[in-house]
């Protein structure tokens, strides 16, 4: 019963660096999302789909770019790590828009120096 | 837009004492509303929620009543235990037909429960 699985748990870049983090669910579910968590504050919306091959843009998405070939897999890019990218990555999934339950991953806690 | 405000933490009580959480939001629409709490170290967890107005989500002995009048939906319970630690979220997702259905959400209440 694996729901939303996030990988790595925990990653430290160097500025400049790149990554993906990998978000994968089992779920079936049309609706992905990826967040950011800043200390203090609530999670903000990166990226999200709404199905295979349609992606678009949250509320805070530069420096960031994903793609969603299959329903299952929605990665997250990151291009040029810099330090204000410093956070935990939360990505979650949602079988209909809005009125139910959204499952989350176990979340990315990934530090640029 | 759509947001939603929530009591700023961090609120520290007493095993078997109340709890309440404030919550208010902002919205165009009819959002649905919800309560998701993250323990240390974990993801959100989906703990209640309400589609509509004057609905009553509950689970685990929390309970939040969906008010329009007053565009609320506080938290509740009424005697924590230290399992109970951990942050609460509120949030709303908008339903209408403009919205990706994703979810706004407050800044968090971190509770610590001393037994």
């Amino acid at each position: 019963n694996a729901g939303v699985t996030q990988t790595p748990k925990f990653r430290i870049l160097k500025i400049g660096q790149s990554m993906t983090l990998q978000c994968t669910q089992d779920m079936n579910h049309n609706y992905m999302y990826w967040y950011r968590q800043d200390p203090g504050m609530g999670l903000k919306l990166i990226y999200y789909s709404v199905g295979a091959g349609i992606t678009d843009k949250g509320e805070v998405p530069n420096g960031y770019n994903v793609s969603r070939s299959t329903t299952e897999d929605f990665p997250l890019r990151l291009e040029l790590a810099a330090p204000s990218q410093t956070s935990v990555y939360f990505c979650a999934s949602n079988t209909d828009r809005g009125n139910t339950e959204a499952f989350f991953g176990q979340g990315t806690r990934l530090t640029v120096v | 837009g759509n947001s939603v405000t929530q009591m700023e933490g961090p609120v520290t009580l007493s095993e078997e004492a109340f709890l309440t959480i404030n919550c208010t939001y902002t919205a165009t629409g009819y959002p649905s509303l919800f309560w998701y709490v993250q323990y240390p170290g974990e993801g959100l967890q989906l703990l209640l929620k309400a589609t509509k107005a004057d609905d009553k989500g509950s689970n685990k002995g929390f309970e939040a009543t969906y008010r329009k009048e007053t565009t609320s939906f506080h938290l509740e319970k009424g005697s924590v235990q230290v399992s109970d630690s951990a942050v609460y979220f509120c949030a709303l997702s908008d339903r209408d037909g403009g919205s990706q259905g994703n979810l706004i959400f407050g800044k968090g209440t971190k509770l610590s429960v001393k037994p």
